[in-house]
């Protein structure tokens, strides 16, 4: 089955710099790749997501990409705010088939 | 839209007792998770629902935790006996399948604690 990782468990950046996140899986039939945003006691929600047909997806501050090869795929944040903090789970899955997260990155964004 | 809906928000229960958890998905909505978030965790899942039948159970303890989607619309998850490590946050998402894509809604979790 799918196993997507993330690597750090947690990051530290400064108000107004930029921050990436990175995930690996492991399954090459993989071909949907969204990022979540779980505030403390709040549902996850999707912030941005992209395809296997497609190498990097922009939305207003925040950016995915893809590597298809290398079998991974990033979150990137620019001109991070306090309230960019929470917990970032990356996932992934192909046709009908289970979404599957890693286990999440922590990102604190200091004033 | 209105979004997944859960219940209840908290459970308190003792050790070998049961539980049972609802979930009412999106409208139109095929596909229906459950996970299970332990805290400090990313969600793992437990069964996934495609219309009223069952796609994937393989992380499901089927000797104490069973699921089930009547008509294809609402689910219920049951946990029969409660254990300790069973605390968590039982999450159900819904999904409207299209070219490929599993984009999944999460209601808001119902938190259960075992004593």
């Amino acid at each position: 089955g799918e196993n997507v990782e993330q690597h750090p468990s947690t990051l530290s950046v400064q108000e107004g710099d930029s921050a990436v996140i990175k995930c690996t899986y492991s399954d090459s039939a993989s071909n949907y790749f969204p990022w979540y945003k779980q505030e403390l006691g709040k549902r996850p929600q999707l912030i941005i997501d992209i395809r296997s047909n497609v190498g990097e997806k922009k939305d207003q501050r925040i950016a995915v990409t893809l590597n298809k090869t290398a079998k991974h795929f990033s979150l990137h944040i620019t001109e991070t705010q306090p309230e960019d903090s929470a917990v970032y789970f990356c996932a992934a899955s192909s046709y009908n088939s289970k979404l599957t997260f890693g286990k999440g990155i922590t990102l604190s964004v200091r004033p | 839209e209105a979004g997944v809906a859960q219940s209840p928000r908290y459970k308190i229960i003792e050790k070998r007792q049961s539980v049972a958890f609802w979930c009412n998905p999106i409208s139109g909505h095929a596909t229906l998770y459950w996970y299970q978030q332990i805290l400090g965790q990313g969600p793992k899942l437990l069964i996934q629902f495609q219309n009223n039948g069952v796609v994937d159970d393989s992380q499901l303890p089927k000797d104490r935790f069973s699921a089930e989607r009547l008509k294809g619309v609402d689910s219920t998850l049951k946990i029969q006996p409660a254990k300790l490590e069973d605390s968590a946050v039982y999450l159900c998402a819904s999904s409207s399948v299209w070219e490929g894509a599993t984009e999944a809604f999460f209601g808001q979790g119902t938190r259960l604690t075992v004593v």
